[in-house]
């Protein structure tokens, strides 16, 4: 069966500081990989997503970017984190086909930026 | 622009009551619809799908075109039930974004 992990669970950094968030997903291959941030009020918005190795889609321009460098692998980076970057962050999967649109989701990020 | 948008923030209903999840959308296209749940302490999941017209857990979602919206619907509320529910929407012209709504909290009191 499919799994998708990522971590940290909690991280908490300073104003300036970089930011790695990883995700990985098991059991699938070729899948469509997403981050989101969930914001109280704002609900779930579409950060990146990427359909394939080195394949980035940015929704929202801001400081935050982020990386395929593995099929299975998605990391979220930032080199200098902002206030407003503090939120919690989900990452996803889905397979891109006939399914398209179940996501899965992992059990997300809680980043606070002091 | 593709946007999905849900009016009520906060939703309360007694046990036992009718519910309904305000759901609407902008697209130009014909969009597949989805509701999807978190509840507490759990990762956010699938709910149903429009395309499906199945019923899960008692609710029920249509998809009407005219008036652009997809409201989900449950005649008997569950204490159970409450929970975050969020609308999305897949651009059929992108097989690949999924774009969600601002979500509603459903509150059942018992």
């Amino acid at each position: 069966s499919q799994t998708i992990h990522q971590w940290p669970a909690t991280l908490v950094q300073p104003v300036g500081s970089p930011l790695s968030l990883e995700c990985t997903v098991e059991g699938t291959s070729n899948p469509n990989l997403y981050w989101y941030r969930q914001a109280a009020g704002r609900g779930l918005q579409l950060l990146f997503y990427s359909v394939g190795i080195g394949q980035i889609s940015s929704e929202v321009p801001q400081n935050l970017s982020a990386s395929r460098p593995q099929d299975r692998q998605f990391i979220l980076s930032s080199k200098k984190l902002l206030l407003s970057d503090s939120g919690f962050y989900l990452c996803a999967w889905g397979d891109g086909t006939v399914n398209a649109g179940e996501l899965f989701f992992g059990e997300g990020s809680r980043l606070t930026v002091l | 622009a593709q946007r999905v948008t849900q009016p009520e923030k906060l939703l309360s209903v007694f046990k036992g009551a009718p519910v309904e999840l305000k759901c609407n959308y902008s697209y130009s296209g014909s969009p597949e619809l989805f509701w999807y749940v978190q509840y507490s302490r759990q990762r956010l999941q699938l709910l149903l799908r429009h395309i499906s017209r199945e019923s899960i857990k008692g609710f029920t979602a249509d998809l009407n075109k005219g008036e652009t919206s997809f409201h989900l619907k449950k005649p008997f509320a569950q204490e159970e039930d409450s929970a975050m529910y969020y609308c999305a929407l897949l651009p059929k012209t992108s097989y690949d974004k999924v774009i969600f709504g601002p979500g509603t909290s459903l509150s059942v009191i018992p």
